[in-house]
This record gives C-alpha cells, sequence and structure tokens, in this order.
C-alpha cells in the first residue's frame, strides 16, 4: 500500500482537460512544498513533469501543471495529446525519517 | 546531455550480494545529491535511498524496507554512485534506477534525469 494516494486511472479525449489527484497526510504532501510528478511510458525511465509543486522543468509543455491545496496535490494536463498516455506518479518529502514517499501511479488513458 | 547509466544488475540468489553501479556524464558529479529507486515487475516506483552532495556531508537516508541491508557510496572523482545489496530476498526483484537530484539541498525534492534502470533478480 502507497503512502500516497491516487486513482488507479483517468482517461480524457485528445484536447480535453484532466486533472490527477494525490492525497497524503500533514506529514508528507501537507507539510511540505516538496511535491513532484513523474511520467512513465511502457518500459521506460520515469521522467519529472513537476517539481515543488508547481515548477515546470525546462523542455516540459506548459500543458502540464501542478498544484496543492492541503494534503492533496495536483497535476493537470490541458490539451490532451495521444503521447500523454502513461502512468503518471506523485512524489513527496516526507520528514526526515520517512524522506520520500511515492503514490501507486495512475494510467492516463488518451480515448 | 546529462546522462546517467546503471549496471551490474542480474541474477542473484537469495541472502547473497550485489553491488549497482550508476555513471553519471553531462554535469558536476559532485554537486549534487544522487538517489536510487527500484520498481518490482509490475508495480510502482519506490524510493531506496539517497546521498547528499559533499558540501551536505555524503550523508545518505534510507527506506525502511532496506535498511541496514543497502548502501549508498559515492565515488565523485569517477562520477559514480554506487547501491551495495546485502541479505537480498526475493522481494528485492524489481528494476533499480538512479537519478540526479538537487544541487546545493539538504533535502533532495526532485529526481531528473534517471537513467535506464537495471534489473535484479533474487531467486534460488
Amino acid at each position: 500500500q502507497s503512502a500516497l494516494t491516487q486513482p488507479r486511472s483517468v482517461s480524457g479525449s485528445p484536447g480535453q482537460s484532466v486533472t490527477i489527484s494525490c492525497t497524503g497526510t500533514s506529514s508528507d504532501v501537507g507539510g511540505y512544498n516538496y511535491v513532484s510528478w513523474y511520467q512513465q511510458h511502457p518500459g521506460k525511465a520515469p521522467k519529472l513533469m513537476i517539481y515543488d509543486v508547481s515548477k515546470r522543468p525546462s523542455g516540459v509543455p506548459d500543458r502540464f501543471s501542478g498544484s496543492k491545496s492541503g494534503n492533496t496535490a495536483s497535476l493537470t494536463i490541458s490539451g490532451l495529446q495521444a503521447e500523454d498516455e502513461a502512468d503518471y506518479y506523485c512524489c513527496s518529502y516526507a520528514g526526515s525519517y520517512t524522506s520520500v514517499v511515492f503514490g501507486g501511479g495512475t494510467k492516463l488513458t488518451v480515448l | 546531455e546529462v546522462q546517467l547509466v546503471e549496471s551490474g544488475g542480474g541474477l542473484v540468489q537469495p541472502g547473497r550480494s550485489l553491488r549497482l553501479s550508476c555513471t553519471a556524464s553531462g554535469f558536476t558529479f559532485g554537486d549534487y545529491a544522487m538517489s536510487w529507486f527500484r520498481q518490482a515487475p509490475g508495480k510502482g516506483l519506490e524510493w531506496v535511498g539517497f546521498i547528499r552532495s559533499k558540501a551536505y556531508g555524503g550523508t545518505t537516508e534510507y527506506a525502511a524496507s532496506v535498511k541496514g541491508r543497502f548502501t549508498i557510496s559515492r565515488d565523485d572523482s569517477k562520477s559514480i554512485a554506487y547501491l551495495q545489496m546485502n541479505s537480498l530476498k526475493t522481494e528485492d526483484t524489481a528494476v533499480y534506477y538512479c537519478a540526479r537530484s538537487c544541487t546545493s539541498c539538504y533535502i533532495p525534492s526532485w529526481f531528473d534525469p534517471w537513467g535506464q534502470g537495471t534489473l535484479v533478480t533474487v531467486s534460488s
């Protein structure tokens, strides 16, 4: 069982927007602005899409955005494209003992 | 181009040891924290541990599932991070990834890029 809770799957049509939630506690997501999101295509390594809740690394399209409210972080993908179909994982710092925790992953299907 | 390449994976019997290497290029290795992760077949990502840069003492942190069995080290002169895995269990079977983390930081808050991964299979 993962420390952070994500929906198992979400879907959307090309051009639409989808939001993936990531719920933790005040000891991880709610306690630090250190939430990051990773995209993983089948058989490939994960790729950083969002860090520090809402910052976007260079090269990541601005269709990807992140936010946080209380103990829940969210990744929003607007203008869905076929290549966005992948697994998405949220990640949070969780303090000096637990350090780093992940969500169980969300499979995004582009219909 | 920033690149990470893992090596050293393979088939190992339960109770034995294995050392993975993560060879870096394209950046000043010593300035960055380095992290290890794993992904069991068909499962999600799991953090294994990280090592801070020498500027932050080169200290390490580990997940509870591997603490006392796994050790992360680094050789900045060779731009390599290591993951020494002892007393391996069947549940350690996974693809192991290394990733670069932040520079000049105590808390590795992001991981980018990731290597391609190396498969470790623990089985008799």
